[in-house]
């Protein structure tokens, strides 16, 4: 089962940062954030992860909360093609990647 | 980055016939390769684990006799359905995690995924 919780489903403006939560109270200390997202009929896309510093590549950025049990993506200027569905997902090591049911977020004109 | 590529892309086969998905890594070897089913407006559900030289480990209710998984190289894996009938219609997709990356920077790669329709 996934252990993390996400809204279904969120609304952002073009241009400005989407910024999209992540629950995940039950994490252990070895197991990592991972995100990843899902444009309409492709493959997912890896975004970013981190184990308790906060993060950042030229997708995104990752903010791990102190305690590790939630997290925020940050997609600081959204623009339509960042329409998915996104996924955060905990895992240990190379485990196999469980899916949740995600956040599809909505980039709007 | 790295790729996976999956082939075919989409396929349309009639009741009772076997269909076959490939998936390879292109620019890495994969020992260990996952297989994913996805239906309409649901998330990935995780199908089996594929290794290279040896039986795939299925997940809990996925039928190893309908869905057959062969490894024989570090870059394909192929994914056969057997016998398929209209309740396997789904999106099939794999993933391969290049171990270069180290044993906690363990990014999977995905396909871009198989659209199976069983007529």
């Amino acid at each position: 089962d996934a252990k993390t919780t996400q809204p279904p489903s969120m609304d952002c403006a073009e241009g400005r940062a989407a910024n999209l939560p992540c629950n995940h109270s039950t994490i252990s200390g070895n197991e990592y954030v991972y995100w990843y997202r899902q444009i309409h009929s492709q493959g997912p896309q890896y975004i970013i992860h981190g184990l308790k510093n906060n993060e950042t590549n030229e997708m995104a950025s990752l903010i791990i909360t102190e305690d590790r049990k939630s997290s925020t993506l940050i997609l600081p200027h959204a623009t339509l093609r960042d329409t998915a569905v996104y996924y955060c997902i905990v895992r240990w090591g190379t485990d196999k990647l469980i899916f949740g049911t995600g956040t599809r977020l909505q980039v709007f004109p | 980055g790295a790729v996976v590529s999956q082939h075919p892309s989409r396929v349309i086969c009639k009741s009772g016939t076997s269909v076959k998905i490939e998936c390879r890594s292109l620019d890495f070897q994969a020992t260990t390769m996952f297989w994913y089913r996805q239906f309409p407006k649901q998330s990935l559900m995780l199908m089996a684990t594929s290794n290279e030289g040896s039986k795939a480990t299925y997940e809990q209710g996925v039928e190893k006799d309908k869905f057959l998984i062969n490894h024989a190289s570090l870059t394909l894996s192929t994914l056969t359905v057997t016998s398929a009938h209209p309740e396997d219609s789904s999106f099939y997709i794999c993933s391969a995690r290049d171990p270069a990356g180290g044993p906690n920077t363990g990014e999977l790669f995905f396909g871009e995924g198989s659209r199976l329709t069983v007529l």
